[in-house]
């Protein structure tokens, strides 16, 4: 049974550019949350979504960020604009219907030059 | 609001030492405790949790108890060993739906 995936695992972009990280929950997961690691620092939630819909968006900054779970395919967590400050590593959990446990994908580390 | 409480890094140990650290929570009911480690450049993994009063999670020859009265859930480890350096964070969630809140993290070097 596959864990969770995230893809690409490293991503490089200028100021200015879009970022789009991509979050395949583990097989029968229909609960994604998205959360983020800045250096040195534990991590916070950004998001949490079922399928088309997003349930939480607490933690979302009020701009140029957002997310998406479709009904087919991965979870995105989209950056329009990047800054600097965004620089961090990007983390997706999921987990199942009746569970009280996520689990975490490997993260995308994303530097923005 | 809920918050998570935990001790500050780096912690130096010795091959076959006890380990402890140290965590607090606040929290309104009875949230769920967790314990998640992050070895270098990989993702976070549950080592262990604990969902009501006097639950002891245990994993790896990891141990932590849930203290309602002390709102306590320390981690301890009678002999560590190289293997076991990480970053290790304390969290709690509310309930099954919420938001997992994670401390800061402790950075745990192990030397031969």
């Amino acid at each position: 049974n596959a864990g969770v995936m995230q893809n690409p695992r490293h991503l490089v972009r200028r100021r200015g550019q879009e970022a789009r990280l991509r979050c395949s929950p583990m097989k029968g997961h229909s609960h994604v949350y998205w959360y983020r690691q800045l250096p040195e620092e534990g991590l916070k939630f950004m998001v949490y979504l079922q399928k088309e819909n997003i349930i939480d968006e607490s933690g979302m900054p009020k701009e140029r960020f957002s997310a998406e779970f479709p009904k087919e395919g991965p979870s995105i967590l989209r950056i329009q604009q990047v800054v600097r400050g965004d620089s961090a590593a990007y983390f997706c959990a999921s987990r199942g219907p009746s569970a009280d446990t996520q689990y975490f994908g490997p993260g995308t580390r994303l530097t923005v030059l | 609001g809920n918050s998570v409480t935990q001790m500050e890094g780096p912690v130096t140990l010795s091959e076959e030492a006890f380990l402890t650290i140290n965590c607090t929570y606040t929290a309104t009911g009875y949230p769920s405790l967790f314990w998640y480690v992050q070895y270098p450049g990989e993702g976070l993994q549950l080592l262990l949790k604990a969902t009501k009063a006097d639950d002891k999670g245990s994993n790896k020859g990891f141990e932590a108890t849930y203290r309602k009265e002390t709102t306590s859930f320390h981690l301890e480890k009678g002999s560590v060993q190289v293997s076991d350096s990480a970053v290790y964070f304390c969290a709690l969630s509310a309930n099954r739906d919420d938001k997992i809140i994670f401390g800061k993290g402790t950075r745990l070097h192990i030397l031969p």
